[in-house]
């Protein structure tokens, strides 16, 4: 079956640190997402994806970065990593014209 | 922009209650609209998505949801709340311009009550 991981589940880093997360969707779709889930805050749209090389800030793009090689991956660079994003990240994809978005499982990070 | 306003970021029914969970959103018709339901610990999971055509939109475990366009709402319903249904909730839009790209509510938590 086709699916969306993310790769840590789980991480704890430090203030300053570069941390990446791994985005991994077989499910062929173009466009791919990464959200951030804050309580209270909902969902908010951090960088997307409509296709390799194609990448566009989302509502709260600041100190994040992501890269689209392929269709499968969209990992997300913190750059110098804060405290203020700490947070559970979700990256998405959909498939173009169906308006369907599947979610991965998250990834809990803490940045202390 | 679209924006979504999910009305009660907590809602509390007893098992058997009608659950009405309440979204809003901006003006202009989106081309689409949904309720994904996320369980602990977990990403989130289409409940149901309406595009175009019939405003009553019926989705899985026994949800449905009305599209009124006077109203800019798209509410969410189920007759009869079950425990297993307790998770929260997010209405999502499309984005006007660009349907491949969507905009969430802030999420309401679902209690059931035995």
């Amino acid at each position: 079956d086709a699916e969306i991981t993310q790769s840590p589940r789980h991480k704890i880093t430090e203030t300053g640190r570069q941390v990446t997360l791994a985005c991994h969707q077989t499910w062929n779709h173009n466009n791919m997402f990464w959200y951030r889930q804050d309580l209270g805050h909902g969902l908010r749209l951090i960088h997307y994806s409509y296709g390799v090389q194609d990448t566009n800030k989302g509502e709260v793009s600041d100190g994040y970065s992501v890269s689209r090689s392929n269709t499968e991956d969209l990992p997300l660079t913190l750059e110098s990593a804060a405290s203020s994003q700490t947070s559970v990240y979700f990256c998405a994809s959909s498939e173009s014209g169906t308006g369907i978005v599947y979610f991965g499982p998250g990834t809990r990070l803490t940045v202390l | 922009a679209q924006s979504v306003t999910q009305l009660g970021s907590h809602v509390s029914v007893s098992e058997g209650a009608l659950v009405l969970l309440r979204c809003n959103y901006s003006s202009s018709v989106p081309p689409y609209l949904f309720w994904y339901v996320q369980y602990p610990n977990q990403g989130l999971q289409l409940l149901l998505k309406y595009t175009t055509g019939a405003t009553l939109v019926k989705g899985i475990n026994g949800f449905e949801a009305e599209f009124k366009k006077s109203e800019t709402s798209f509410h969410l319903t189920k007759p009869s709340a079950h425990m297993s249904d307790a998770a929260e909730y997010f209405c999502a839009v499309s984005d006007g311009d660009n349907f491949n790209k969507f905009y969430f509510g802030s999420g309401t938590k679902l209690n059931v009550k035995p």
